[in-house]
């Protein structure tokens, strides 16, 4: 079964810079989440969308944004890095429209400021 | 604001033991909750899913069950193997805007042969 695919898998960046992250859902689902897992930590939700538009915020940066396409892909864009943005990024893909809204995860992304 | 705790923290147990997860949280208005495996530097893989409407969800030799009056869920795993070792995570869904997730604290297992 098709799962949800994240690219790239790590990224070294350095501070200052900027960093794209994607994620492809699961086909069919209709909703996607981003979320930060800091070393030793639980993950923490960024952000959320439904059919394209932003349905619910986390504790999401000012310096982050995300948007979801046509496609229904999704992109995290983070500008300004921080050494305290180094961490596993994760997108999950859902299908809120089957009532269940059961998460599925990606491998994630580990990134890495210098 | 939704706050998830889970108990204990971390739990070794040898092989063979069934054992029990705890995952308590403060607001009762959800819309699902869903317990997760993660291996070290791994993603989340979903375990069992339980609608708000339920009490329990059985998968294998996983059981979870769901109090939402007193804000509860437990993980039940029979006869535990050394590949269960992990860290066990439960994420709640709340019911307003109900897309916002809340991870618990996990439990970090260890099945000892």
């Amino acid at each position: 079964a098709a799962g949800v695919i994240q690219s790239p898998r790590h990224l070294i960046k350095e501070k200052r810079e900027t960093a794209t992250l994607k994620c492809y859902p699961i086909p069919r689902h209709d909703t996607v989440y981003w979320y930060q897992q800091g070393p030793g930590q639980d993950p923490q939700f960024l952000i959320s969308f439904y059919e394209k538009m932003q349905s619910d915020k986390g504790s999401i940066p000012d310096r982050f944004s995300a948007q979801q396409f046509s496609d229904y892909h999704s992109e995290l864009n983070m500008s300004s890095l921080e050494l305290g943005d180094s961490a596993l990024y994760f997108c999950a893909s859902s299908g809120r429209s089957t009532g269940r809204n059961e998460q599925f995860f990606g491998p994630g992304t580990r990134l890495t400021v210098l | 604001k939704q706050e998830v705790t889970q108990i204990p923290a971390a739990l070794s147990v040898p092989e063979g033991e069934n054992l029990v997860l705890n995952c308590s949280f403060t607001d009762s208005a959800i819309y699902n909750l869903q317990w997760f495996r993660q291996d070290p530097g791994k993603g989340l893989t979903s375990l069992l899913l339980i609608q708000s409407s339920q009490r329990e969800q059985t998968s294998g030799r996983l059981n979870a069950s769901l109090d939402k009056s007193s804000g509860r869920s437990t993980l039940y795993i029979a006869a535990s193997q050394p590949g269960d070792s992990a860290t066990y995570l439960c994420a709640v869904m709340n019911s307003g805007g109900y897309q916002k997730v809340t991870f618990g604290t996990g439990t970090k297992l260890q099945v000892i042969p």
